[in-house]
């Protein structure tokens, strides 16, 4: 079946630190991704996307890997800080029309 | 920096009231979408439009539910007849063109609490 899956619902890392946060998908015909970020009582924002074709995109301080061969997207966050406390979300572009999204992980920075 | 805007913020109504959520696409996105969040769940996708028509809906987009563009800006969902468990934070969200390297924005959501 269809389905876009979280490892660890929750992650907690010291400032300064880098976080990965990890999403398993099952539909190998998906081909777009892209990680949002939600903070408490507002919409998904987003954070950095990547189509099928690639396999690793950089932004501002965060890295997306795709591993098409074992389904796999993970979201780096390098030098986290205080303000990257939120839940994350991956989600993935069926078709035309939709996102499918993960459950989500609670990422925790710890002062 | 253009974004999405949803009105109200909150929408408390009875069971069995209808109710209808307001958004505002960012104006030169063609697909517009709306999506749930239940207390502590994943976002989940209701209903995608473009061309004033309904692309594709979910299992949970039922006959209660349904969409408009009433005018050139607004994009609003409308659901009949509430249940409990419609009780959810809802999302609009646009985008400017539809697939693979389509960035949808979402806008801050509507909480409706169904009492």
């Amino acid at each position: 079946g269809e389905s876009v899956g979280l490892h660890l619902p929750t992650l907690s890392v010291q400032e300064g630190d880098n976080s990965i946060i990890n999403c398993a998908y099952s539909n190998s015909a998906s081909d777009y991704f892209i990680w949002y970020k939600q903070e408490s009582g507002k919409g998904p924002q987003f954070i950095i996307d990547i189509r099928s074709n690639m396999d690793k995109r950089q932004g501002q301080r965060v890295t997306v890997l795709l591993n098409k061969t074992v389904k796999h997207l993970s979201l780096q966050i390098a030098a986290t800080q205080p303000g990257d406390s939120a839940v994350y979300f991956c989600a993935e572009a069926f078709g035309t029309y939709k996102y499918i999204f993960g459950t989500g992980t609670r990422l925790k920075v710890l002062a | 920096e253009p974004e999405v805007t949803q009105t109200p913020s909150h929408q408390v109504t009875q069971m069995g009231q209808e109710v209808i959520l307001r958004c505002v696409p960012i104006s030169n996105h063609l697909y517009f979408y709306w999506y749930r969040q239940i207390l502590g769940q994943k976002v989940e996708f209701l209903v995608s439009f473009y061309n004033n028509e309904i692309s594709e809906k979910s299992e949970i987009f039922d006959d209660q539910f349904s969409v408009e563009r009433p005018d050139g800006s607004n994009f609003t969902l409308k659901i009949r007849s509430t249940k409990l468990e419609d009780s959810a934070m809802y999302f609009c969200a646009s985008s400017e063109g539809q697939g693979a390297s389509t960035e949808a924005f979402f806008g801050q959501g509507t909480r409706l609490t169904v009492v």
